[in-house]
């Protein structure tokens, strides 16, 4: 199975701040990466897929980027509403991944 | 608007077995690609298997971690996906949605429903 590793795991920042998460694959996995904002109690909520499309409805501050093995998620400039867990998920013809999580918290 | 209503969760001793069941409705059902993926109490997210539409072949797979232990289901003429959970252990304990594929990643979640494995 592909393994999917996030880092960090936990990213402490303020609002207005530029924040990068990074996401490794054990293997290549091509694009089909995905991104997730997951907050407590909630089902995750789908921010980029493709490694870099933005899904509708999702802020432009969001963006992705990465191809193979390695991949990133920017928030341009932070909200309140972007503290949450983040997760990056990648598909291949035998199974998913999804990445460990990176809890992004206020500093 | 797509919806998924997840249903059959519950408490259920080491060993036992519990049927999951996903009625859904908003998108066409018999084309989609349908995973189960899970959440256990304070921690990630966990793919645990998928089955493709019949023109794909109705083919499942699962992680390793369920394999041999959790069938995944389909009835399109209802609209509904089951997940066959057998053999459970204490570490199946976890919140299971269920969401159809989009382009390799998961645009509609249900609430969830929570399966608790406890002697």
């Amino acid at each position: 199975d592909i393994q999917m590793t996030q880092s960090p795991s936990t990213l402490s920042a303020s609002v207005g701040d530029r924040v990068t998460i990074t996401c490794r694959a054990s293997q290549s996995v091509s694009d089909w990466l995905a991104w997730y904002q997951q907050k407590p109690g909630k089902a995750p909520k789908l921010l980029i897929y493709k490694a870099s499309t933005l899904q509708s409805g999702v802020p432009s501050r969001f963006s992705g980027s990465g191809f193979g093995t390695e991949f990133t998620l920017t928030i341009s400039t932070l909200q309140p509403d972007d503290f949450a867990t983040y997760y990056c998920q990648q598909y291949n013809s035998y199974s998913d991944t999804f990445g460990q999580g990176t809890k992004l918290e206020i500093k | 608007e797509a919806q998924l209503v997840e249903s059959g969760g519950g408490l259920v001793k080491p060993g036992g077995s519990l049927r999951l069941s996903c009625g859904v409705s908003g998108f066409t059902f018999s084309d989609a690609w349908m995973s189960w993926v899970r959440q256990a109490p304070g921690e990630g997210l966990e793919w645990v298997g998928r089955i493709k539409s019949k023109t794909a072949g109705e083919t499942t797979d699962y992680a390793a971690p369920v394999k041999g232990r959790f069938t995944i289901s389909r009835d399109d003429s209802k609209r509904t996906v089951h997940l066959q959970m057998n053999s459970l252990k204490t570490e199946d304990t976890a919140v299971y949605y269920c969401t159809p594929y989009h382009e390799g990643s998961y645009v509609y979640w249900g609430q969830g429903t929570l399966v608790t494995v406890s002697s």
